[in-house]
C-alpha cells in the first residue's frame, strides 16, 4: 500500500539559508500535519491543513511556512535557517476532515542538518 | 489535550507480554485513547485507540478500565522489534487528528 511519501529525505543547509520540505500524503487523503522533532525529545506539533486550507497550528516560527497544494501534497518552507532548526521533520496524513476520529499515517520524515 | 502519565521506560522479554500502563484522570466522555510508536527515528506508528470498550487488533489489545482514567496496551508476545517508545494520547475533544506527543514510555525487548 502506498505510504506517506517525505522528500528529501536529508537536507545540509547552512544558517540563514533556506529550505523547503516536501510532502505527498497517501492517495484520498486530504488531511496533512507537520511535527518537528529534535534530538532526543517528542515530536512537536507544527502545523495542519485540510482541503488546503491551514486547520490547525502549533508552535511553528514564523520563519516557517507552510501550504497545501491543490494535489494535497504540502510543503513547508524554513527560512533563515538557525542551528536549533536540525531536526526531524515528520508529515503525516489522514483520509477525514479535522475533529473526527481518524488514525495519522506518518512519513519516515526529514533529516534537516544546520551547520 | 487530556494529560496522560506513563511509566518512562520498561523492559520486557522476548517471547512473553508487554503490558504498558497509562493514566489519563481528565479524560472526559468523548475522548478516544491512542496509542503510537516510534522506532528508532522512524515516523510514529498508530498501534491501536479506543473509547470505552476494549479494542484488540493485530498489533495489540487495549484494556480501558470501567471509570476511564487509566489504560493498558498489551503486546501478546513481544518481539525485539517492538522495542520503540509507546505514547499514549487523548486528543482534545472529538479529533484524533493534532496528535500532541508527550513523554512516552521507552520498552526495551531483551532476548
Amino acid at each position: 500500500a502506498a505510504g506517506v511519501i517525505q522528500s528529501p529525505r536529508h537536507l545540509i543547509k547552512e544558517k540563514r539559508e533556506t529550505a523547503t520540505l516536501k510532502c505527498y500524503p497517501i492517495p484520498r487523503h486530504d488531511t496533512v500535519y507537520w511535527y518537528q522533532q529534535g534530538p532526543g525529545q517528542d515530536p512537536q506539533f507544527l502545523i495542519s491543513f485540510y482541503e488546503k486550507m491551514q486547520s490547525d497550528k502549533g508552535s511553528i516560527p514564523d520563519r516557517f511556512s507552510a501550504q497545501q497544494f491543490s494535489d494535497y501534497h504540502s510543503e513547508l518552507n524554513m527560512s533563515s535557517l538557525e542551528l536549533g532548526d536540525s531536526a526531524l521533520y515528520f508529515c503525516a496524513s489522514s483520509s477525514t476532515e479535522p475533529a473526527t476520529n481518524e488514525k495519522l499515517f506518518f512519513g519516515s520524515g526529514t533529516q534537516l542538518s544546520v551547520l | 489535550d487530556a494529560k496522560t502519565t506513563q511509566p518512562t521506560s520498561m523492559d520486557c522479554a522476548e517471547g512473553r507480554a508487554a503490558n504498558l500502563p497509562c493514566n489519563h484522570s481528565t479524560i472526559s466522555g468523548n475522548e478516544y485513547v491512542y496509542w503510537y510508536r516510534q522506532i528508532h527515528s522512524q515516523g510514529p506508528q498508530y498501534i491501536i485507540h479506543g473509547l470505552k470498550n476494549n479494542e484488540t487488533n493485530e498489533m495489540a489489545s487495549l484494556i480501558i478500565t470501567e471509570d476511564r482514567k487509566s489504560s493498558t496496551l498489551i503486546l501478546p508476545h513481544a518481539t525485539l522489534r517492538d522495542t520503540a517508545v509507546y505514547y499514549c494520547i487523548v486528543p482534545l475533544g472529538l479529533g484524533a487528528q493534532k496528535l500532541v506527543f508527550g513523554q512516552g514510555t521507552r520498552l526495551t525487548i531483551n532476548p
